[in-house]
């Protein structure tokens, strides 16, 4: 049982260029999220999934989109990156969007943009 | 004023002493509240969550609730080395999402 598994670790880009993240969760969760993590902003959420076949914008989804490719797999894409989105990138999932359901979080993707 | 306010720290801590962390939010329609451990370089993990007002116990760990004050928080007893992280607090909005704080480092001296 891997839980969320993220790929890939780390990743350097150059302004303008595009790149996918790639999640997977093997806990048969209904609902996905990405984070972004930068120096004191904590934890903000970019896009989420509560269900697989729909996705909402969280508080931060500018210059991102995401994809529900099924149940397990959710991709976060950045069309033309910007130096702004040099962040560590989480994905978690949980069962679904009820009270006190537990988010589990992935080991994260580190993003360099220059 | 932010969501979720919680002293960035350091909190610096003996070994074996009570550690105390808090969290304030503003949403009052937060029901669930989770605190979450972050080593540096990892992944946030689940410390304890609680719902009802007053204290949940699990091991070291007491969650403490109370929605009048728009308060939450977090003791560790007897507080180890391996306690050393940033600790998250997390009140699940209105809408059932997490809103993160910017979190707390906690430093135990051993």
């Amino acid at each position: 049982n891997a839980g969320v598994t993220q790929t890939p670790k780390f990743q350097v880009l150059k302004t303008g260029q595009s790149m996918t993240l790639q999640c997977a969760q093997d806990m048969n969760h209904n609902s996905m999220y990405w984070y972004r993590q930068d120096p004191g902003m904590g934890l903000r959420l970019i896009y989420y999934s509560a269900s697989e076949g729909t996705t909402d914008k969280g508080e931060v989804p500018n210059g991102y989109n995401v994809s529900r490719l099924n149940k397990r797999e959710f991709s976060l894409r950045l069309e033309s990156a910007a130096p702004s989105q040099t962040s560590v990138y989480f994905c978690a999932s949980s069962a679904g969007l009820a009270d006190l359901e537990t988010q589990y979080f992935g080991p994260g993707t580190r993003l360099l943009v220059l | 004023q932010k969501e979720v306010e919680q002293n960035s720290g350091p909190l610096s801590v003996p070994e074996g002493a009570i550690a105390s962390l808090n969290c304030t939010y503003s949403d009052r329609g937060s029901q669930s509240f989770f605190w979450y451990r972050q080593y540096s370089g990892k992944s946030p993990e689940l410390i304890m969550s609680i719902y009802s007002n007053g204290d949940k116990e699990d091991g070291r760990f007491t969650a403490q609730l109370n929605k009048a004050s728009q308060y939450v928080s977090l003791l560790i007893r007897d507080s180890q080395p391996s306690d050393s992280a940033t600790y998250l607090c997390a009140p699940q909005g209105a809408t059932n999402k997490l809103i993160f704080g910017t979190g707390t480092l906690l430093a135990v001296q051993p």
